[in-house]
């Protein structure tokens, strides 16, 4: 099946500093990434959809300049977290959407852990 | 989409056949059920999908009811690397930016 690759996959950072997640589709072309976040013990949560060449399009409540969210080419897209705060730590997991001879349709990062002190 | 319902943690003993149960009482017609799961600490791992008929790959067999209102995911042989949590999701397949969204899923623990 197809890959998608996140670095890092955990990261420590001071508050109020700002910290970038790669995700990278590895053997195919990702029209559409997608960024989620989990906190413990919960689901995944979408924050974001992003589309190759455009503007991210955020969910309701995740603010847009804390989270930037660049989708610069077909096979990878950049989360960056600014100025973060403790209760941004979190795992953050990237997927991708693109055209597959496959029909799986979406597949997942391995995900990153994000921990602000 | 339609809306699943799942029991929020299950057992298994390992070598035994886990048996997840998901509904989803008000799927479309062209709605696919499609099961992920989640180790912990991972990404969640593509398991399997189907229309109405029933579907088996190397990980797993899905059931759907004949009314397609509920859907059974067979894990034929747990193992202890099963253990995680299964996420049953009902969409409509290739529906352009539409992402998936996660509920809470099934825990299920292999136990040896």
């Amino acid at each position: 099946g197809a890959v998608v690759s996140q670095h890092p996959s955990w990261v420590i950072c001071k508050s109020g500093t700002s910290v970038k997640i790669e995700c990278r589709s590895l053997d195919f072309q990702a029209t559409t990434m997608f960024w989620y976040r989990q906190f413990p013990k919960q689901s995944l949560m979408l924050m974001a959809t992003s589309n190759e060449g455009s503007k991210a399009t955020y969910e309701q409540g995740v603010e847009k300049d804390k989270f930037l969210i660049n989708h610069a080419s077909l096979t990878l897209s950049t989360l960056t977290v600014t100025s973060a705060h403790p209760e941004d730590s979190s795992f953050y997991i990237c997927s991708a959407r693109g055209s597959l001879a496959g029909s799986v349709e979406q597949y997942f990062g391995p995900g990153t852990r994000l921990t602000v002190t | 989409d339609a809306k699943t319902t799942q029991p929020p943690s299950m057992d298994c003993a390992e070598g035994r056949a886990a048996n997840l149960p998901c509904n989803h009482s008000t799927i479309s017609g062209n709605e696919y059920v499609y099961w992920y799961r989640q180790i912990h600490s991972q990404g969640p791992q593509y398991i399997i999908h189907g229309l109405k008929n029933n579907e088996t790959n190397e990980m797993a067999s899905l059931i759907i009811t004949e009314d397609r209102k509920s859907s059974t995911l067979i894990l034929p042989h747990a193992t202890l690397r099963d253990t995680a949590v299964y996420y049953c999701i009902v969409r409509v397949r290739n529906s352009g930016n539409t992402p998936l969204v996660f509920g809470k899923g099934t825990r299920l623990s292999v136990i040896a």
